[in-house]
């Protein structure tokens, strides 16, 4: 068990629709990552926050965004769903900033599938 | 900007035996290198990392790496394996030194199976 949990673990929804992924990183850690996992892009660095402050952004669709709140859980929000966003989101969290040696706790994922 | 190879998309290996699992990586500036482990309906769990210094790296579970900065790659490599590691297999690169943001580069993952 890395200590991040992740919610829900399935989702199905239709297209068009707008879902919410919830993560609470370790207890103390004060990052938060999100990847994407899909069979055609691999697993895919989506955005970092740190401490509540988005501190990087990587492949992540103008249609998705996320946040992270005081008590350091982070919410990924996507909308207007189509059948290309069906993959597993993981959530990983650190203790630090995103230096590059830190290490990564990754939760189990939310397994999103939109038909 | 970074990328990774992983050579291999499967490996089938019997109980007991040797495995390789192969990964080269591509970038213009020094990196830091990882695998991870992935196992059925769970996330992914770090196994080892290159950061500087020895280019034999050992990780958990009896994995180990190395670095060879020539042929820019960082193979995987257990001496013998067990039925536990059946799983699925990531390297990732990332820039070295100073701050990436959690900005990893996976490869496009090695399944390895391990049949008694």
């Amino acid at each position: 068990d890395s200590g991040v949990t992740q919610t829900p673990k399935h989702l199905i929804t239709a297209t068009g629709q707008r879902v919410t992924l919830r993560c609470s990183p370790r207890s103390g850690d004060l990052s938060v990552y999100w990847y994407q996992q899909s069979l055609d892009q691999g697993l895919q660095f989506l955005i970092h926050y740190y401490n509540g402050e988005e501190r990087a952004k990587g492949n992540i669709l103008e249609r998705f965004s996320a946040q992270q709140f005081p008590d350091l859980h982070s919410e990924l929000n996507l909308s207007s769903l189509e059948l290309g966003d069906s993959a597993l989101y993981f959530c990983a969290s650190s203790v630090g900033g995103g230096a590059s040696n830190e290490k990564l706790f990754f939760g189990s994922g939310t397994q999103l599938s939109v038909l | 900007a970074q990328s990774v190879t992983q050579l291999d998309s499967q490996v089938p290996v019997f109980e007991e035996a040797p495995v390789e699992l192969r990964c080269n990586y591509s970038s213009s500036v020094s990196v830091y290198l990882f695998w991870y482990v992935q196992y059925p309906n769970q996330g992914l769990q770090l196994l080892l990392k290159y950061l500087s210094g020895s280019t034999l790296v050992k990780g958990i579970n009896g994995f180990e790496a190395e670095f060879n900065k020539s042929q820019t790659s960082f193979h995987l490599r257990k001496p013998s394996v067990h039925i536990s590691d059946t799983a699925e297999y990531f390297c990732a690169v990332t820039r070295g030194g100073g701050t990436s943001y959690g900005k990893l580069t996976f490869g496009q993952g090695t399944i390895l199976t391990v049949h008694p």
